[in-house]
């Protein structure tokens, strides 16, 4: 599987936009983006995934560049509750490694007042 | 609808005894994954199952651990002569398949004392 790469942690203020960059400079044709976020003491929720084009949805825009070796998650406005540990991750759609998807450490995001 | 319901939700256990930990995936998901997570850390990838086969159980660290999902639904993580080391909360997730987005529980954690 190819690896991402996320800053450790940001900050951003309530009612600002939380940019949140992810590098998967190796990711292969084959593997989707995908974003999740874990809410403490609860498992990682789904936000949104993508292969090339640029996706929205009711929680989250994800842009992917051309070249595809990075990608950032978008909250257009974000309140306290989008404080969270955000997580990057890439898989494959088909071939051994299709199942499998494997998580980093994310980037803790808090949104202050 | 129910999501992805993990029992129990906390276990306390001694050194050296045998633990079952049970995992109830989404109605019709025939993906199931186990994850393993330590404090401060991402989701660590334990053995994803499509139907009742394991079709990847490379994350497994050792054979005191075992999963089955003998119909297709229901599965059960073993862990034998539990060790400290052991200690973590163990996360389940379920898909429609195994190119769709993960729904996770809200996990076990386990205590080895």
């Amino acid at each position: 599987d190819a690896k991402t790469t996320q800053p450790p942690s940001m900050d951003c203020a309530e009612g600002r936009a939380a940019n949140l960059p992810c590098n998967h400079s190796t990711i292969s044709g084959n593997e989707y983006v995908y974003w999740y976020r874990q809410i403490h003491s609860q498992g990682p929720q789904y936000i949104i995934h993508g292969l090339k084009n640029n996706e929205t949805n009711e929680m989250a825009s994800l842009i992917i560049t051309e070249d595809r070796k990075s990608s950032t998650l978008i909250l257009p406005h974000a309140t306290l509750r989008d404080t969270a540990v955000y997580y990057c991750i890439v898989k494959a759609y088909n071939g051994a490694n299709a199942g499998k998807s494997t998580f980093g450490d994310g980037t803790t995001l808090t949104v202050k007042p | 609808g129910a999501g992805v319901s993990q029992t129990p939700s906390n276990k306390v256990t001694e050194k050296g005894k045998y633990v079952e930990l049970r995992c109830d995936p989404i109605s019709g998901h025939t993906a199931l994954y186990w994850y393993r997570q330590s404090l401060g850390q991402g989701p660590e990838f334990l053995i994803y199952f499509q139907g009742t086969g394991a079709a990847d159980d490379s994350g497994l660290p050792n054979d005191r651990f075992f999963a089955v999902r003998p119909e297709g639904s229901v599965s059960t993580l073993k862990i034998q002569r539990t060790e400290r080391g052991d200690s973590a909360v163990y996360l389940c997730a379920s898909s429609k398949g195994p190119n769709s987005p993960l729904h996770f529980g809200n996990g076990t954690r386990l205590t080895v004392t």
